[in-house]
């Protein structure tokens, strides 16, 4: 079982349609989780970190499960500018953020039409 | 605030030759990281370095890839020989020291092709 996978992809929606990612880890061990952004040809971002009770920021709302070792970014009203491939990310180190390595997804592509 | 600063953007080199990319963090970060990203993958984690010293080099492919953080600052990530296998982008990060959810700020990258 690989690290870190996520949903194949890629997603292609329409404006203002909602669609959710999925990722699983493998290591129950793991400390910390992230959704980085990437957009072509460019380096990854940032989007969210999740926590434990889920967070919401925006349009985007990201959830863990830790019992099922899961974790789902949902994005509502698509945009244009969100088209981009968006890429799960684990901590799996028990000293978390001390460490700080982190272990990518392949990445799911999204792409919104108009 | 400035970026991670990498340097250069893009080489083109044939296999067998060597290859060095430079990079300097965002001021204060102690964590340096290089990663390597082949086309359709996630970036996978080549070295991280906590100030001058190395902390994870266990996917390093030590026989031919060495990278250096003399002065705790810059890093240069060197490939000798370079095979066709290496083309990819090469990302260098930084974070700061402390910090469960401190979000590592990626470089540019230095997109290479090795012919």
């Amino acid at each position: 079982r690989k690290e870190v996978e996520q949903d194949p992809g890629p997603f292609n929606v329409p404006e203002g349609a909602t669609v959710a990612f999925n990722c699983t880890y493998s290591n129950s061990a793991s400390q910390s989780f992230f959704w980085y952004r990437q957009d072509c040809r460019k380096e990854p971002k940032l989007l969210m970190s999740v926590y434990s009770s889920g967070n919401e920021d925006g349009r985007f709302t990201a959830q863990l499960n830790r019992a099922s070792q899961y974790i789902s970014l949902l994005i509502r009203d698509s945009k244009l500018s969100d088209s981009a491939t968006y890429l799960c990310v684990v901590n799996p180190s028990i000293y978390g953020g001390s460490q700080g390595n982190l272990i990518f997804g392949k990445g799911t592509k999204l792409s919104v039409k108009p | 605030e400035a970026g991670v600063a990498q340097s250069p953007r893009y080489k083109i080199i044939e296999k067998r030759q060597s290859v060095a990319f430079w990079c300097n963090p965002i001021s204060g970060h102690a964590t340096l990281y290089w990663y390597q990203q082949i086309l359709g993958q996630g970036p996978k984690l080549l070295i991280q370095f906590q100030n001058n010293g190395v902390v994870d080099d266990s996917q390093l492919p030590k026989d031919r890839f060495s990278a250096e953080r003399l002065k705790g600052v810059d890093s240069t990530l060197k490939i000798q020989p370079a095979k066709l296998e290496d083309s990819a982008v090469y990302l260098c990060a930084s974070r700061p020291l402390a910090g469960l959810y401190n979000e590592q700020f990626f470089g540019p990258g230095t997109r290479l092709t090795v012919l």
